[in-house]
């Protein structure tokens, strides 16, 4: 089945640096890759996905990049702010032909703080 | 739009009880999959159903079942509660072929 490695948390930032949170993954296929953010007390929001190769995947102001070659989908924001704090997660989901698109492999998720 | 409801928000059980969760899917969407997410870890997929069928299971022990309904609902049933069941419980619906899943808040279950 799939597997994903995140890069371990917290990761603690000031206002306006630059993330980055490193997902690794393994799958078989042509998955499906998504960042979810989960806010605290809350449950998981789509941030941003990505469905084949080299696509791209943007939303409010984070990216992220689909490469195969690397089995890699690096979540990325040039300025965060406190309101980013959350925990952020990586996760693949089997390709759609395979008809169980919506079953998820989470990994352990990394803890983000921004402070001012 | 509503998007995907869970019932109740907070929920707790004594040990050896049983207990029945809530999901009404978003709008639209045909397929319910349930999750587990103990403090501090990632959600782990529990089972999904799709026409009313469980399609797929993860790796839950019997106890934990399921069941949709012909309007796409959907609840989790956790029979002889232990402790280690403590968790949020989250619920989560797709449409076939969309891979987007819309998660609920969550049901936050603790067994004492």
């Amino acid at each position: 089945g799939n597997s994903v490695t995140q890069m371990e948390g917290p990761v603690t930032l000031s206002e306006e640096a630059f993330l980055t949170i490193n997902c690794t993954y393994t799958a078989t296929g042509y998955p499906s890759l998504f960042w979810y953010v989960q806010y605290p007390g809350e449950g998981l929001q789509l941030l941003l996905k990505a469905t084949k190769a080299d696509d791209k995947g943007s939303n409010k102001g984070f990216e992220a990049t689909y490469r195969k070659e690397t089995t890699s989908f690096h979540l990325e924001k040039g300025s965060v702010q406190v309101s980013d704090s959350a925990v952020y997660f990586c996760a693949p989901s089997p390709p759609q032909y395979t008809g169980t698109a919506s079953k998820l492999t989470f990994g352990t998720g990394t803890r983000l703080q921004v402070t001012l | 739009d509503a998007g995907v409801t869970q019932s109740p928000t907070h929920l707790i059980k004594t040990r050896g009880q049983q207990v029945t969760l809530r999901c009404s899917p978003k709008s639209g969407h045909d397929t319910v999959s349930w999750y587990q997410q103990a403090l501090g870890q990632g959600p782990q997929f529990i089972f999904q159903y799709y026409e009313e069928e469980e399609r797929q299971r993860g790796n839950f022990p019997d106890r934990f079942s399921g069941h949709q309904f012909p309007n796409y609902s959907s609840e989790l049933n956790v029979n002889a509660l232990l402790l280690g069941d403590s968790a949020l419980y989250l619920c989560a619906s797709t449409v076939v072929p969309e891979t987007e899943a819309f998660f609920g808040q969550g049901t936050r279950l603790t067994v004492v």
